[in-house]
């Protein structure tokens, strides 16, 4: 069973606008983390954010958001603001158990801001 | 320079060779991992290493085989190259109680 999915392969979006890029997650460890990464042209992973399962507070850093939704086991991030250089594929993964650090990826979500 | 460093960045290879990707680290992290990135599946676990004594196979280790020369370095060995083994390779490395992955630029296959 897919752990990650990522439902939305291609997304456009104006400059400055906010984008939602969508991510549901299947687990039953009650421990667990969850990432976003940024994979702009040049091809290196990007870590964006992070939400652990037991925090209570969805994480922020900068214009990234991340609105957990645990018992829709949903991570959605939201990047307010968008900025041409935003322009990249994007993915959401999830780590299962405290330190354990294998990740389970996404398919990814190419972002595309029009100016 | 880069904390996590993988060469080479870019191979083309041919098929039933044999050949080697390397990554090393400056991080002192204990934990390395090599995944493989195809189009529309994102990355994938190869094999997982803990400790210079552990070795673990991940979700796609068929083809492939690791070697943990020291803590700082893991290397990943295509025994015999095949053309479905083109792909993006990226080594990454974690810590034990890290919220964050570190992952090096990525190694660029094509097998021929």
């Amino acid at each position: 069973a897919q752990k990650i999915t990522q439902t939305q392969p291609g997304m456009f979006v104006q400059e400055k606008e906010a984008v939602t890029l969508d991510c549901t997650y299947d687990t039953s460890d009650p421990s667990y983390g969850l990432f976003w990464y940024k994979q702009p042209s040049s091809g290196e992973m990007i870590f964006l954010i992070y939400q652990g399962s037991y925090d209570q507070q969805n994480a922020t850093e900068g214009r990234y958001s991340l609105n957990f939704q645990k018992a829709r086991k949903s991570a959605n991030l939201v990047i307010s603001a968008s900025q041409l250089g935003d322009s990249a594929m994007y993915f959401c993964a999830m780590r299962e158990g405290v330190y354990d650090y294998k990740l389970s990826f996404g398919a990814g979500t190419t972002v595309t801001v029009r100016a | 320079d880069a904390d996590v460093t993988q060469t080479p960045r870019n191979r083309i290879t041919k098929t039933g060779k044999r050949i080697m990707l390397e990554c090393s680290q400056t991080k002192g992290h204990d934990r390395m991992y090599w995944y493989r990135q195809d189009p529309g599946l994102g990355l994938r676990l190869i094999y997982y290493s803990f400790d210079v004594k552990d070795i673990n196979k991940g979700e796609i280790s068929d083809g492939y085989s690791v070697s943990r020369q020291a803590q700082a370095k893991f290397s990943l060995s295509l025994e015999s190259a095949i053309p479905n083994q083109t792909a993006l390779y990226f080594c990454a490395t974690s810590h034990r109680g890290d919220t964050e992955a570190f992952f090096g630029q990525g190694t660029r296959l094509t097998v021929v």
